[in-house]
């Protein structure tokens, strides 16, 4: 069973340009959640997606948006990256659909940098 | 709107001394709260959460609905406990998104 992964690790953008961001959930996983985690502070929800429809959003603006696969890996894009994008974003994935809550696992995170 | 607030931003102990992390919160409904810890190096994972009401690592829990509370403590820290702790909170009602603390830093000195 392999965990959540991320790609890229690292990337460097200028203001105005566009970003994709790609993961791929756990085994078994239906549900992905993304967050940005700024230097020095906690993660903050972007949105959620099971089964390839969006169902929670934090509040971010449009040009946050996202995709989930049908095997369940998601993709997040950022448009007109502004210099506050610059980020670690996070993953998470889990079982969803059910209760009790199940454990999200979190990816490595991808760490981007606007100039 | 909920939010998840930790005061401290660094905890510095010495090995075998306790160690407390606290955490408030403000949400409207029935709260689930969750630790979380990150080592360095390593990816976010989670520690422990409320309704299990079990301990891990030697770190308990314990939601106080009255003070809006659920500090993280420990007896007795260890060198290996040194790491970034989020405090976590689920929000039912929005898609199960969780919303995050800003974090404490746990530096455990020799």
């Amino acid at each position: 069973e392999t965990g959540v992964t991320q790609s890229p690790t690292h990337l460097i953008k200028t203001r105005g340009q566009q970003v994709t961001l790609r993961c791929s959930s756990q085994s078994g996983h239906n549900t992905v959640s993304w967050y940005q985690q700024a230097l020095g502070q906690g993660p903050q929800f972007i949105f959620q997606y099971y089964r390839e429809e969006e169902n929670g959003r934090g509040n971010f603006p449009p040009r946050f948006s996202g995709l989930q696969f049908p095997n369940y890996s998601s993709e997040l894009n950022v448009n007109a990256l502004e210099l506050d994008d610059s980020a670690l974003y996070l993953c998470a994935s889990r079982e969803g659909g059910k209760e009790p809550y199940n454990e999200q696992f979190f990816g490595p995170g991808t760490r981007l940098t606007v100039l | 709107a909920q939010r998840v607030t930790q005061p401290e931003k660094l905890l510095s102990v010495f090995k075998g001394a306790p160690v407390e992390l606290k955490c408030n919160y403000s949400y409207s409904g029935s709260p689930e709260l969750f630790w979380y810890v990150q080592y360095s190096r390593q990816r976010l994972q989670l520690l422990l959460r409320h309704i299990s009401r079990e301990s891990i690592k030697g770190f308990t829990a314990d939601l106080n609905k009255g003070e809006t509370s659920f500090h993280l403590k420990k007896p007795f820290a260890q060198e290996e406990d040194s790491a970034m702790y989020y405090c976590a909170l689920r929000d039912k009602a929005a898609g199960n998104k969780l919303t995050f603390g800003g974090g404490t830093r746990v530096l455990v000195k020799p």
